[in-house]
């Protein structure tokens, strides 16, 4: 159980295009999701915690309007990069906590691989 | 600061053999859960183990085992009998309320 999906796995997008991507909790239900940036060889950067049915909270210095999140439901939320640009080429990685006290682990997508080209 | 510190960017053990993976971490709460998470080169992180704060006793998983000092604020990982499968990043992570803090990551080898 607490498989979390993300989608798609890469993507290669042109410079100026907006890419969309999916995280899904498959066997649970997430009240809080959160989107990580990772760098080569580097720790997880938080960029945002989304709650559902609210707004998303960001991290200082991750521009909201470029960084686009939507939590609609208790098993989805999407992080859309909004006129990307190289410099947003990066791993990102959405986490998702099990609703509840007694959980306390989050659970991880498999990543998405962004290359702006 | 709410910072989890991993001194070691880079380990390696022999095949078999016992490795420690050091965490310190910053806080002033009382109530905290305490992780160590794995990231293999299919950058899928995977939850290794977990520690409660208030729980005294160490929590151990098969060949992982914590030391959890926790007036010291120390959180160390131990990898016994070290496959070839363990080879990966490792993250320590420390979760208060709803917001989780990563350490910089260690990276372990394991050699054959």
């Amino acid at each position: 159980g607490a498989v979390v999906s993300q989608h798609p796995s890469w993507v290669i997008c042109k410079s100026g295009t907006s890419v969309k991507i999916e995280c899904r909790s498959l066997d649970f239900q997430a009240t809080t999701m959160f989107w990580y940036r990772q760098f080569p060889k580097q720790s997880l950067m938080l960029m945002a915690t989304s709650n559902e049915g609210s707004k998303a909270t960001y991290e200082q210095g991750v521009e909201k309007d470029k960084f686009l999140i939507n939590h609609a439901s208790l098993t989805l939320s999407t992080l859309t990069v909004t006129s990307a640009h190289p410099e947003d080429s990066s791993f990102y990685i959405c986490s998702a906590k099990i609703a509840g006290p007694r959980r306390t682990e989050a659970f991880f997508g498999q990543g998405t691989r962004l290359t702006v080209v | 600061a709410q910072t989890v510190t991993q001194s070691q960017p880079e380990m390696s053990v022999q095949e078999a053999e016992t490795v420690t993976l050091s965490c310190t971490y910053d806080t002033s709460e009382s109530d905290y859960y305490l992780f160590w998470y794995k990231q293999p080169p299919s950058r899928q992180m995977i939850l290794v183990i977990r520690q409660e704060a208030y729980k005294q006793q160490n929590a151990t998983e098969n060949r992982f085992s914590v030391n959890f000092q926790k007036a010291a604020k120390s959180f160390s990982l131990k990898i016994s009998d070290s496959q070839l499968g363990d080879a990966a990043m490792y993250f320590c992570a420390r979760r208060t309320g709803n917001q989780f803090y990563f350490g910089t990551g260690t990276s372990l080898t394991v050699i054959p």
